[in-house]
């Protein structure tokens, strides 16, 4: 599977914009970006994906990178309710390994301040 | 349902013992998935179905594990001769599809929080 490295932790000023880095420079042409996010101990939640293009919608926007080796998620207003681990998986669309099932790192834990 | 369902949400089970945890998808979703999560950690992959058909159970940690959808509806994931070390969350989710282009997100359910003493 394309693995995915993201800062462990970070922090935001409520009422800013959050932006949350992921490296995934094994990428192959057949694996889209997905973002997931779990607060506390809810079960995760979409949040949004994309192949190559970036990508906006009502909860965020999704920056990849020409090589797409790299992508960033944009939380535009970042409010207290958005404390959450946000994990950043490729996952295959169509053979290769990562086909189908979503492969969940470490995350990246966001906490954001009053 | 408007959402994934698991049950129980709660297992207390004795060491040794056969547990079967259930999964009730969204309905007219095609793919389903079983995670499992420790407390601190993502969650852990275990296999997933597209309709009744297993589609990848690399992920099953031993073959004490076990899954089924026999329908392409309702799943059961079996833990037989529970061990301590099987202690965590086990979250199932579904997809409208998992295959193909048009690939779509995994509701998540709130998942089974198994204790074996």
């Amino acid at each position: 599977d394309a693995k995915t490295t993201q800062p462990p932790s970070m922090d935001c000023a409520e009422g800013r914009a959050a932006n949350l880095p992921c490296n995934h420079s094994t990428i192959s042409g057949n694996e889209y970006v997905y973002w997931y996010r779990q607060i506390h101990s809810q079960g995760p939640q979409y949040i949004i994906h994309g192949l190559k293009n970036n990508e906006t919608n009502e909860m965020a926007s999704l920056i990849i990178t020409e090589d797409r080796k790299s992508s960033t998620l944009i939380l535009p207003h970042a409010t207290l309710r958005d404390t959450a681990v946000y994990y950043c998986i490729v996952r295959g669309f169509a053979g290769g390994t990562s086909y189908g099932k979503l492969t969940f790192g470490q995350g990246t834990i966001l906490t954001v301040h009053p | 349902g408007a959402g994934v369902s698991q049950s129980p949400r709660y297992k207390v089970t004795k060491r040794g013992q056969d547990v079967a945890l259930r999964c009730d998808p969204i309905s007219g979703h095609v793919s389903l998935y079983w995670y499992r999560q420790a407390l601190g950690q993502g969650p852990e992959f275990l296999t997933y179905f597209n309709y009744e058909a297993q589609q990848d159970k690399s992920g099953l940690p031993n073959d004490r594990f076990s899954a089924e959808r026999p329908e392409g509806s309702i799943s059961t994931l079996t833990i037989q001769r529970t061990e301590q070390r099987d202690s965590a969350m086990y979250r199932c989710a579904s997809s409208l599809s998992g295959v193909g282009e048009g690939n779509t997100e995994a509701f998540f359910g709130q998942g089974t929080r198994l204790t074996v003493v």
